[in-house]
């Protein structure tokens, strides 16, 4: 199995809303990521947590929280966002320093 | 800090030719990896091919190589017999061997496969 989950795959949500992004992963990775990407850009680093623990944090506004609950689960709490953070956001995971594998993403649109 | 940069934002190529996509980066690492992700319209980040700077030898997959130049720090992709399963845009990506667990992206280059 070398599938990455994310749910939903598409969320629109108000500016006052608090939504949760989800990732799941069984292939025992202990790496998990969360990126950013807008249109015709690459992916920027969000959040990456290694052993359950969050290692990286690369100066996210704290309208965006990162849960890691397990080894197998990533998610992205959601609250008061803006307009710009409309975005498609990528879920990966990866042995350590070695090649991440990617979620299908959640298309998120603030409005 | 480690960049990576991909000079060509577009190209075009026909059915069943070659191309070469440009990549370089920067690091003081002497431990890395090095990768190609491919993303078409379906947005899903598929890997293409991977090489660990300590192996001489290019990898290939398939259709797929590199031409690694670590002095010239240099990570190019050909893709041989192009085909319009290929159309999508292409990133290059660089992690180091140490304990980051950081993956860095090049700007990607928009591969158009032409019929």
């Amino acid at each position: 199995d070398t599938e990455v989950t994310q749910t939903p795959k598409h969320l629109v949500m108000g500016m006052t809303n608090k939504k949760s992004l989800k990732c799941e992963q069984h292939m025992g990775h202990r790496a998990m990521y969360w990126y950013k990407q807008k249109a015709k850009k690459p992916p920027e680093l969000m959040f990456v947590y290694s052993y359950e623990k969050l290692s990286i944090n690369e100066s996210v506004p704290s309208r965006f929280s990162p849960e890691c609950p397990n080894s197998s689960l990533l998610n992205l709490h959601l609250h008061a966002l803006q307009p710009e953070d409309s975005a498609l956001y990528l879920c990966a995971s990866s042995h350590f320093n070695t090649e991440a594998f990617f979620g299908q993403g959640t298309r998120l649109t603030v409005v | 800090a480690q960049t990576v940069t991909q000079s060509q934002p577009e190209m075009s190529v026909q059915e069943a030719e070659t191309v070469t996509l440009s990549c370089t980066y920067d690091t003081s690492e002497s431990n890395y990896y090095l990768f190609w992700y491919k993303q078409p319209p379906s947005r899903q980040m598929i890997l293409v091919i991977r090489q660990e700077a300590y192996k001489q030898q290019n990898a290939t997959e398939n259709r797929f190589s590199v031409n690694f130049q670590k002095a010239a720090k240099s990570f190019s992709l050909k893709i041989s017999d192009s085909q319009l399963g290929d159309t999508a845009m292409y990133f290059c990506a660089f992690i180091d061997g140490g304990a980051t667990n950081k993956l860095i992206f090049g700007t990607g280059t928009l591969l158009a496969v032409q019929p």
